[in-house]
């Protein structure tokens, strides 16, 4: 079946530093991609719409310099936190949307990042 | 607006006891999907089902049974004879054609299976 995969899946990194997280999708193109934040107990909350080969579509409230999406290819899109601090702590998924079955939509595994 | 509602934060049952997570969804389209999905402490999205807005039958997966009912807009979801391994957040979430397919994701329920 597609299987979509996540790297890192645990990362730590210093304040102030940026961390970059990619999603692939393994055995299906993808031409659109999206990235959620999940806070402890919270849900999961969209962060932007990735679309191969050109710029993201950001939800309200998130910074596009901060939080940089780049969808070079049909099978990979990457997420950049940029001057990572503590509060950007959190669970990032990506979930692409592909695959045989009528534009299912398939989820990595998540990684979690915690800046310190 | 697109909206998805769990009203339920949390629920215990006893093990083998049935327990129903509801789900109530918002949404202007006449055509868009929508999904359970289960999150165990592990973090990663077990899919369940997806069903669209035009197939109205009620659907069963052993355990498992899905209940929708377009004319309350509601999605609801029981687990028949409960075992401690379905312990976990449920999420129920909506994606609308019309809106780049993108899943909007209810605040889920926890679940505890007490043995």
């Amino acid at each position: 079946g597609a299987v979509v995969s996540q790297h890192p899946s645990w990362v730590i990194c210093k304040s102030g530093t940026s961390v970059k997280i990619e999603c692939r999708s393994l055995d299906f193109q993808a031409t659109t991609m999206f990235w959620y934040r999940q806070f402890p107990k919270q849900s999961l909350m969209l962060m932007a719409t990735s679309n191969e080969g050109s710029k993201a579509t950001y939800e309200q409230g998130v910074e596009k310099d901060k939080f940089l999406i780049n969808h070079a290819s049909l099978t990979l899109s990457t997420l950049t936190v940029t001057s990572a601090h503590p509060e950007d702590s959190s669970f990032y998924i990506c979930s692409a949307m592909g695959g045989t079955v009528g534009n299912t939509i398939y989820f990595g595994e998540g990684s979690w990042l915690t800046v310190v | 607006a697109q909206k998805v509602t769990q009203a339920q934060t949390e629920i215990s049952v006893v093990e083998k006891e049935d327990v129903t997570l509801d789900c109530v969804y918002e949404t202007r389209d006449t055509t868009y999907y929508l999904f359970w999905y289960k999150q165990p402490p592990s973090g990663e999205l077990v899919f369940l089902i997806r069903r669209n807005s035009f197939d109205e039958q009620n659907e069963i997966s052993g355990r498992y049974s899905w209940n929708f009912q377009k004319s309350t807009s509601s999605f609801n979801f029981t687990i028949t004879a409960s075992q401690v391994v379905d312990s976990a957040v449920y999420f129920c979430a909506l994606s609308e054609v019309n809106r780049d397919d993108k899943i909007i994701f209810g605040k889920g329920t926890r679940l505890h299976i007490l043995p």
